[in-house]
């Protein structure tokens, strides 16, 4: 499936490292999510674009930093993270309608993030 | 406590028996409920939606309980290829709450 794609696959950086995630989506949708997913931990959402305007923050660290230039294509951007970041970051799209409301949502692959 | 909870599992299932399993859910304005599977070390994928009282998708069955606040997910004729985490999910105006997923283990 090539619904909602996300480059890098996988990514290893050191702490002082700055890399950026890519997420792509060509769906059609107008909401995009990222997800950190640890190990037996739920999915933890982290930021929430509508209509490629933020509308949530999670109380993400600012060592995260996601950008939105249209409604297509995500990035989160990461800088000076710690090993306890190291997870799964997985990108998500749905169909959002102006009330707030939100239909079925679905991920890309994921980057498995390892911080050492 | 946790806005979805479920039973981290694992449920062993012989090939070709039912299993069922429940997910409860704290925020009684939630709206809409779906049900996703992941593979080890994949992305979760839609399973099914939930909207209603229940949907019903080939083997798989998924029920609402409003007044219990819980949704359960039945499998009919287990598949070795049903094997997988199954992650439950609510909807709150699109604010997506997940549980850590129940892991479904079928056996030859």
């Amino acid at each position: 499936e090539t619904g909602v794609t996300q480059t890098p696959r996988h990514l290893v950086m050191g702490m002082t490292n700055k890399k950026s995630l890519k997420c792509e989506q060509h769906l059609g949708h107008n909401a995009m999510y990222w997800y950190k997913q640890s190990a037996k931990k739920p999915l933890e959402l982290m930021f929430v674009y509508n209509f490629k305007e933020q509308t949530e923050n999670n109380s993400v660290p600012s060592r995260f930093s996601p950008e939105c230039p249209n409604s297509s294509h995500l990035f989160l951007h990461l800088h000076t993270l710690q090993p306890e970041d190291s997870a799964l970051y997985l990108c998500a799209s749905s169909q959002a309608d102006s009330a707030g409301g939100s239909y079925e949502q679905y991920f890309g692959p994921g980057t498995r993030l390892t911080v050492t | 406590r946790k806005e979805v909870e479920q039973d981290p599992g694992p449920f062993n299932v012989p090939e070709g028996a039912t299993v069922a399993f429940n997910c409860t859910y704290s925020n009684s304005a939630s709206q809409s409920f779906f049900w996703y599977r992941q593979d080890c070390r994949k992305e979760p994928k839609l399973l099914m939606s939930v909207y209603s009282s229940g949907n019903e998708d080939g083997r798989f069955t998924a029920q609402l309980n409003r007044a219990s606040q819980y949704i359960s997910l039945l499998i009919r004729d287990s598949k070795l290829s049903d094997s997988a985490t199954y992650l439950c999910v609510s909807d709150s105006w699109g604010k997506l709450q997940f549980g850590a997923g129940t892991q479904v283990v079928v056996t030859p």
